[in-house]
């Protein structure tokens, strides 16, 4: 399968422990997206990496949330010290140099107790 | 700022019966309009983009339009297997990486 993964599918964890999700892009891919989507609602944007320089970040990214690219190949978004607000499914995107049409994986479903 | 309304919110549809979902959008600088389409507990799968105002696209029992301010997702002869969310989405006019995605249209399909 060549399209973009993201491991682990679920994750359940306690308020106050850290997380962290792994993405691998489609092989091609030079950009890289990170979204969250609560029920009912779109995905917002996160970050964005365009190899490995984290390009663009969104409000919605506090202290907590740091994302990182080493080398430009997969990515990882740790979350410190998870909140209940935290819940929710957390998206990876990738997309080519010549085209932002963007693909997404399966998404990483996060419960905060 | 860039805004993207999709309406109605759900939408519930006798198998074979046509219709169609709305897209309303602001932007400054429009530089493509995306559809995805989402399954419950998935990563939306891209369906299309539209490029300028007249622009349509097919696939299957989906087409897609586009006017200047709106863009339609017309399903003809709709299936079972067409219930999922569908989602439009623009390219930030700020920049062209950050996306954003309207709350979706909820379809059902009844045999």
């Amino acid at each position: 399968d060549t399209g973009v993964s993201q491991d682990p599918r679920h994750k359940i964890t306690k308020r106050g422990q850290n997380v962290t999700f792994r993405c691998d892009p489609i092989s091609e891919h030079n950009r890289l997206y990170w979204y969250r989507q609560t029920l009912g609602q779109g995905p917002e944007f996160l970050t964005y990496f365009q190899n490995e320089a984290q390009l663009e970040k969104s409000r919605l990214l506090s202290d907590r949330f740091s994302a990182e690219r080493p080398k430009g190949s997969f990515s990882t978004l740790e979350i410190q010290r998870t909140e209940q607000g935290d819940s929710a499914m957390y998206l990876c995107a990738s997309s080519g140099p010549a085209s932002y049409e963007q693909f997404f994986g399966p998404g990483t479903r996060l419960t905060v107790l | 700022e860039d805004q993207v309304t999709q309406s109605p919110e759900a939408l519930r549809l006798q198998e074979g019966e046509s219709s169609s979902l709305n897209c309303s959008y602001t932007v400054s600088g429009l530089r493509g309009l995306f559809w995805y389409r989402q399954d419950p507990g998935k990563g939306p799968e891209f369906l299309f983009t539209l490029y300028s105002a007249g622009e349509e696209k097919e696939k299957e029992r989906l087409k897609a339009t586009l006017t200047k301010k709106e863009s339609f997702l017309h399903i003809t002869a709709p299936k079972p297997e067409d219930s999922a969310t569908y989602l439009c989405a623009l390219p930030d006019s700020g920049g062209y990486q950050k996306v954003t995605f309207g709350t979706g249209t909820k379809l059902q399909v009844i045999p």
